[in-house]
């Protein structure tokens, strides 16, 4: 079955600007994760997202926003870009919340910021 | 709180010789426990997670760790490096408190593999 994706896989935006990321889950998975990656702070918890409803939300600034559709898939917003935003951006799907049997990643969006 | 601390940033061996990654979690309760391996320019993969079962879990491409609560390890082992294992392995740790199993990682092992 297919993985989960996402896209775009690489992206380069101007400081202020706004961007978008999508997430299609594994087929089923209800549940989506959302994570930046960085060198210097590691893998850092942005979103989770059940049944078009956000669970739980890290701690990131407002500027960071998202959603969930019907269809499972999810989006993830910034707005007002800075460049400590340039990260990679990972999404993972699990059947449901609950990370007891752990999750599938997607590749990620390399978010660049100039 | 969860916290997971993986020691040493970067671990350097041979092909053939055995692989020992080194992960200690902090919890206040019975953990559930990760290793996920990322390769360049992908997500994360999970290697084995530890679900309170049994204590040596065994997972994909040979790798294996052990719960040991009494010194809160889950260390990663191979027997035998390949070339193909040189990738940045992860650990997590997820025990449910507050009623939210996000987990938290640690910051990563560089597995270097030298033929």
């Amino acid at each position: 079955k297919a993985g989960v994706t996402q896209t775009p896989r690489y992206l380069i935006k101007t400081r202020g600007q706004q961007v978008t990321l999508s997430c299609s889950p594994i087929s089923g998975h209800r549940s989506v994760s959302w994570y930046q990656q960085t060198p210097g702070q590691g893998l850092q918890f942005l979103f989770e997202y059940f049944s078009e409803t956000q669970r739980n939300k890290g701690n990131f600034p407002g500027r960071f926003s998202g959603r969930q559709f019907s269809n499972s898939r999810s989006e993830m917003n910034v707005s007002t870009l800075e460049l400590g935003d340039s990260a990679l951006y990972l999404c993972a799907s699990s059947l449901v919340p609950g990370i007891r049997d752990g999750y599938t990643f997607g590749s990620g969006t390399r978010l660049t910021v100039v | 709180a969860q916290s997971v601390t993986q020691l040493g940033s970067h671990v350097s061996v041979s092909e053939g010789a055995l692989v020992l990654l080194r992960c200690n979690y902090s919890s206040s309760v019975p953990p559930y426990l990760f290793w996920y391996v990322q390769y360049p320019n992908q997500g994360l993969q999970l290697l084995l997670k530890y679900t309170s079962a049994a204590t040596l879990v065994k997972g994909i491409n040979g790798f294996e760790a052990e719960f040991k609560k009494s010194e809160t390890s889950f260390h990663l082992t191979k027997p035998s490096a390949h070339m193909s294992d040189a990738a940045e392995y992860f650990c997590a740790v997820s025990d449910g408190t507050g009623g939210s199993y996000i987990p938290t990682f640690g910051r990563g092992t560089s597995l270097i593999v030298h033929p």
